[in-house]
């Protein structure tokens, strides 16, 4: 079965913290995401990747950056933590081509104080 | 306007009951279709996909697309309280690199 790991269920930290929260997939796949996951509002895409030290911007990339230094990794940063990020991250990950195979980590819970 | 909408519920129905799940969209390119379910505190799961307009099923799971409407649904027989989750549609155009766009989903609680 493929495996996408997300490092951290909970996370809280402080307003104007770096925070780095990490996913890593274990099926070799090209394509990785990052979503954010709010009431009422769905998943909303933060940024993906296509390759290795490729990124695209998605729908709400603003406050966000992303790393992707190999295939297996891909960091999602908030530059500067605010409360409105507070938030349920998921990361994903999907084979080159398989258009509806994504398969998601549990999720990293993030409450910023 | 978003362009996928979805009623968030939540929808209670009893056990062995026939559940209704819709979502709307106004992309014309999507091309392929999504049902994730996500039970709680876990990330979502994909529980069937159709490819342009048609029927699908799978057990007691039966999707159905109708690109003139832009309307998707996803049907389950025989509802079990097992079924109990947050159910997204998800769909997207017909190139590699595209993203889902995800519906914010429907709660459905399945009584015993």
């Amino acid at each position: 079965d493929v495996k996408v790991t997300q490092s951290s269920r909970y996370l809280v930290k402080r307003t104007g913290e770096k925070v780095f929260l990490e996913c890593v997939q274990d099926m070799d796949h090209e394509n990785m995401f990052w979503y954010r996951q709010d009431p009422g509002l769905g998943l909303r895409l933060i940024y993906f990747s296509y390759d290795v030290k490729m990124k695209e911007k998605g729908d709400i990339p603003e406050g966000y950056s992303v790393s992707r230094e190999k295939k297996e990794r891909f960091s999602l940063i908030l530059e500067s933590a605010s409360t409105n990020q507070t938030s349920m991250y998921l990361c994903a990950s999907r084979g080159m081509g398989y258009l509806w195979g994504y398969t998601f980590g549990s999720g990293t819970r993030l409450t910023v104080v | 306007q978003k362009e996928v909408e979805q009623d968030p519920g939540p929808l209670s129905v009893p056990e062995g009951a026939i559940v209704s799940l819709n979502c709307t969209y106004s992309n014309s390119a999507f091309q392929y279709f999504m049902w994730y379910r996500q039970y709680s505190r876990k990330g979502p799961e994909l529980l069937m996909y159709t490819y342009s307009s048609g029927n699908k099923e799978d057990g007691r799971f039966t999707a159905q697309v109708d690109k003139s409407s832009k309307y998707i649904s996803l049907f389950i027989r025989d509802s079990q309280p097992s079924d109990s989750a947050t159910y997204l549609c998800a769909m997207s155009g017909d190139t590699g690199r595209r993203a889902l766009t995800f519906g914010s989903g429907t709660r459905l609680q399945v009584q015993p």
